[in-house]
């Protein structure tokens, strides 16, 4: 059993670029999220999915876009990348908002 | 809004000792609270949860009670060994309106249990 899988684990950006980190679970949970962990700040809510076709903000959405096509999938998009978005991101999911939450590997992001 | 706070920041022990890592929150209305680890350069690990029903979990040793009313959570590590160094994470999770199913966490608690 996967549970939850992050890609890719490393990725240096340029100022300006776009990319997608993927996030894909295999437990059929309803609920997914994307949160940034940066130092001394802990973890911040970027966006969260209660099922598939709804999103929504968190608590620092601001340069980020999310969809929720599929049950199992979740990216996050970064539409132009900026060196304040540097950071280690995490994708979680949970059957509800009751239960466990279980989390990916993580994405340590730069960008330069 | 919900504000999660962890206290100490950072503990350093002897092996064998007892410990309390403490986590507190602002806002009652929560569906449950979560306990994790995260070792450097890795995920979290979910250690326990306890439903807000919920009054204390044990897994091994470890203990985790919650007071929803007085909005704390204790985690207690029984004779502590040098691989339960890491940072101790708490969350809560939101139970109503706009923060249903949301995770808010604390800042983490640097556990280092020395030989």
């Amino acid at each position: 059993n996967a549970g939850v899988t992050q890609t890719p684990k490393f990725q240096v950006l340029k100022t300006g670029q776009s990319m997608t980190l993927q996030c894909a679970q295999d437990m059929n949970h309803e609920y997914m999220s994307w949160y940034r962990q940066d130092p001394g700040m802990g973890l911040r809510l970027i966006h969260y999915s209660v099922g598939a076709g709804i999103t929504d903000q968190g608590e620092v959405p601001n340069g980020y876009n999310v969809s929720r096509s599929t049950t199992e999938d979740f990216p996050l998009r970064l539409l132009s990348a900026a060196p304040s978005q540097t950071s280690v991101y995490f994708c979680a999911s949970s059957y509800s908002g009751a239960l466990e939450a279980f989390f990916g590997q993580g994405t340590r992001l730069t960008v330069v | 809004k919900q504000e999660v706070t962890q206290i100490p920041a950072a503990l350093s022990v002897p092996e064998g000792e007892n410990l309390v890592l403490n986590c507190s929150f602002t806002d009652s209305a929560i569906y449950n609270l979560q306990w994790f680890r995260q070792d450097p350069g890795k995920g979290l690990t979910s250690l326990l949860l306890i439903q807000s029903s919920q009054r204390e979990q044990t897994s091994g040793r470890l203990n985790a009670s919650l007071d929803k009313s007085s909005g704390r959570s204790t985690l207690y590590i029984a004779a502590s060994q040098p691989g339960d160094s890491a940072t101790y994470l708490c969350a809560v999770s939101g139970d109503r309106g706009s923060t249903l199913g949301r995770l808010y966490f604390g800042r983490g608690t640097q556990l280092t249990v020395w030989p």
